[in-house]
């Protein structure tokens, strides 16, 4: 399987708790993006990775959340002190700079995060 | 004003029907758009991706899109029942950042 890959698929975690997300873009993709998914509506940018270096953070993504791209491989995704508002599906996505102009995104599964 | 916006239905058309689905966006600097098809509890499938005015087919997907009044569409023929899902549009204005709409959700009745 050569998507873009991401674990876990659901997490369930009390208020306050730290969790962590992680995401495997597809393998010539240099760029990696965090988009967030409420019910209803659709993904918005949380932020963005060319290689290693973070490049972008939305205004929606507050002090405690941070994201990193070491090596400019996996990216991970950490909330801590979770909030029941942090409930939301956590997409993953990644495409290519320097193919085709303005390439798709192309997204993993998800991670489904209940924060109770 | 949202920057991507779509009707978000429900959109219900019989089997064999075209639907139709559609899109504006606020950016006239958007160069690129894309439409995914999103099943309940899945995440976002692209379908296709137009950059240039008029229309662009792929087997029973068509999109078109017309820059001059910032109006993208989804046509799918013969719609099936498989094709029931939201549908989200996307613009890129050129830079790293693709804006979604909130989605149109299609049910095709057999």
């Amino acid at each position: 399987d050569t998507g873009v890959s991401q674990d876990p698929r659901h997490k369930i975690t009390k208020r306050g708790q730290n969790v962590t997300f992680r995401c495997d873009p597809i393998s010539e993709h240099n760029r990696l993006y965090w988009y967030r998914q409420t019910l209803g509506q659709g993904p918005e940018f949380l932020t963005y990775f060319q290689n290693e270096a973070q490049l972008e953070k939305s205004r929606l993504l507050s002090d405690r959340f941070s994201a990193e791209r070491p090596k400019g491989s996996f990216s991970t995704l950490e909330i801590q002190r979770t909030e029941q508002g942090d409930s939301a599906m956590y997409l993953c996505a990644s495409s290519l700079l320097g193919g085709t102009a303005n390439s798709p995104l192309h997204f993993g599964n998800g991670t489904r995060l209940t924060v109770t | 004003q949202k920057e991507v916006e779509q009707n978000s239905g429900p959109l219900s058309v019989p089997e064999g029907a075209i639907a139709s689905l559609n899109c504006t966006y606020s950016d006239r600097g958007s160069q690129s758009f894309f439409w995914y098809r999103q099943y309940s509890g899945k995440s976002p499938e692209l379908i296709m991706f137009i950059y240039s005015n008029g229309d662009k087919e792929d087997g029973r997907f068509t999109a078109q899109l017309n820059k001059a009044s910032q109006y993208v569409s989804l046509l799918i023929r013969d719609s099936q029942p498989s094709d029931s899902a939201t549908y989200l549009c996307a613009a890129n204005t050129g830079g790293f950042k693709t804006i979604f709409g909130a989605g149109t959700r299609l049910f095709v009745k057999a």
